[in-house]
């Protein structure tokens, strides 16, 4: 069975501050993919990372980053010094290669940044 | 780079009736395309994959009479709510998966929020 695990239901941080969301995921596949979405309160999902299983290279894209771990089969987000807009539930989800495109998603992280 | 549209963004139905949402892709053709329901403050909940030509796939739980999918088209997608009721408010997405060289690249559409008074 698949599954995403994000244990952190909300988050609040004061502006400037780091902030970590949290992904566990568990599958029996080999090759699978992880993804993060941001969903603003107008509800599109925003596409922010897509990571195969094959590479385990942490990727930062200007303020944000992202652990992969498979050993302890996670796939964690850190925001550098958040901002207002960052303000969004987070969420992780997993796809198996061998799908055409369902994605399982996790319980979605709230994270609130305060100025 | 390729869209996926999703009509209409907003809507409110009386209990009992029916109402529609189309999922399009925009530039490219869709075999498959998915559908979600989201509750508030809770997570997307697959409920269904639309395959192109043929009979929808549900998922456990998900009332195949109710939300009824039509794939009529490589790229257009229709849920139907039938008979609504005010737990059927939600907010449903859909998605769509274009191959894009070896990798299968995921795109959503724009969600529609549901009101059923």
């Amino acid at each position: 069975a698949q599954k995403v695990t994000q244990a952190q239901t909300e988050i609040s941080v004061v502006e400037k501050e780091d902030v970590t969301l949290d992904c566990v995921y568990e599958t029996r596949d080999t090759t699978y993919y992880l993804f993060w979405y941001k969903q603003p309160p107008s509800g599109e999902l925003v596409f922010l990372i897509r990571r195969n299983s094959f590479d385990e290279q942490n990727e930062i894209s200007g303020r944000y980053s992202w652990n992969f771990q498979k050993s302890t089969s996670s796939f964690n987000f850190t925001i550098t010094a958040s901002q207002v807009v960052d303000s969004a539930v987070y969420f992780c989800a997993l796809i198996a290669s061998s799908n055409t495109g369902k994605l399982i998603f996790g319980q979605g992280t709230t994270l609130q940044v305060k100025p | 780079g390729a869209v996926v549209s999703q009509h209409p963004s907003r809507v409110i139905c009386k209990s009992g009736t029916s109402v529609k949402i189309e999922c399009r892709s925009l530039d490219f053709q869709a075999t498959t395309m998915f559908w979600y329901r989201q509750f508030p403050k809770q997570s997307l909940m697959l409920m269904a994959t639309s395959n192109e030509g043929s009979k929808a796939t549900y998922e456990q739980g998900v009332e195949k009479d109710k939300f009824l999918i039509n794939h009529a088209s490589l790229t257009l997608s229709t849920l139907t709510v039938t008979s609504a009721h005010p737990e059927d408010s939600s907010f449903y997405i859909c998605s769509a998966s274009h191959r894009e060289g070896t990798l299968n690249t995921i795109y959503f559409g724009e969600g529609s929020w549901l009101t059923v008074v």
